[in-house]
């Protein structure tokens, strides 16, 4: 069975800081994506950062970036010099190919 | 081609009525996905489609609800004799193999 675990309900962050919110997963499949969402209140579900499971190099995307550590089937985001409005719920999700499984959602507070 | 689109935004029905919210997908996507979401909670699967085959029905799904895709276009997810458990946002999404998942706004479901 497929899972992906996000064992932070809530953060806060100071606007300009770093924060990194977790995400394990687990999956049989040798081949998969992974991906963080970001859900800002009463919005849409947009796409943050995508990581194929055969690269190695992390992906970033401006100022978000991820840290994967396959062997330990973890997937983090970074997000450096936090905004006001990165203030929204984060997913992170596992494609396996047929079905996008997702976390619980970790709700991002930026504090001015 | 603007987006996955769904309809209607919000719908609000008495217990025991039928309800039918519709999604179109990106033109060019073959998969598609129907989730609920309530809230702080991550989207839950509830069936995917590719092309107009449905592969995946989540078994949580009851025999009230049912979900078409005729002609691997658009698609429409059914609620018969809703109750008050099936309010929640209902959130349709597309994608093509390898990449990420487009969302919809979702339609707010709310039984009286």
């Amino acid at each position: 069975a497929q899972t992906v675990t996000q064992s932070q309900p809530e953060m806060s962050v100071q606007e300009a800081e770093t924060v990194t919110l977790s995400c394990t997963y687990d999956t049989s499949e040798s081949n998969y994506y992974l991906f963080w969402y970001k859900q800002p209140p009463s919005r849409q579900m947009i796409l943050v950062i995508r990581q194929e499971a055969y690269k190695q190099q992390n992906a970033t995307e401006n100022r978000f970036s991820v840290n994967f550590q396959k062997a330990a089937k973890s997937f983090s985001l970074k997000i450096s010099d936090s905004q006001l409005g990165d203030t929204a719920m984060y997913f992170c999700a596992l494609d396996t190919g047929n079905q996008f499984y997702f976390g619980t959602g970790t709700s991002l507070t930026v504090i001015p | 081609d603007t987006g996955v689109s769904q309809d209607p935004r919000h719908k609000i029905t008495k217990r025991g009525q039928n309800v039918t919210f519709r999604c179109d997908p990106i033109s060019e996507h073959n998969r598609l996905y129907w989730y609920r979401q309530t809230l702080g909670q991550g989207p839950e699967f509830l069936t995917y489609f590719q092309n107009e085959a449905q592969l995946e029905k989540s078994r949580l799904l009851s025999d009230r609800f049912s979900a078409e895709r005729p002609k691997g276009s658009f698609s429409t997810l059914e609620i018969q004799r809703t109750e008050q458990g099936d309010s929640a946002m209902y959130l349709c999404a597309s994608t093509r193999l390898g990449e990420e998942l487009f969302f919809g706004s979702g339609t707010q479901l709310s039984v009286l």
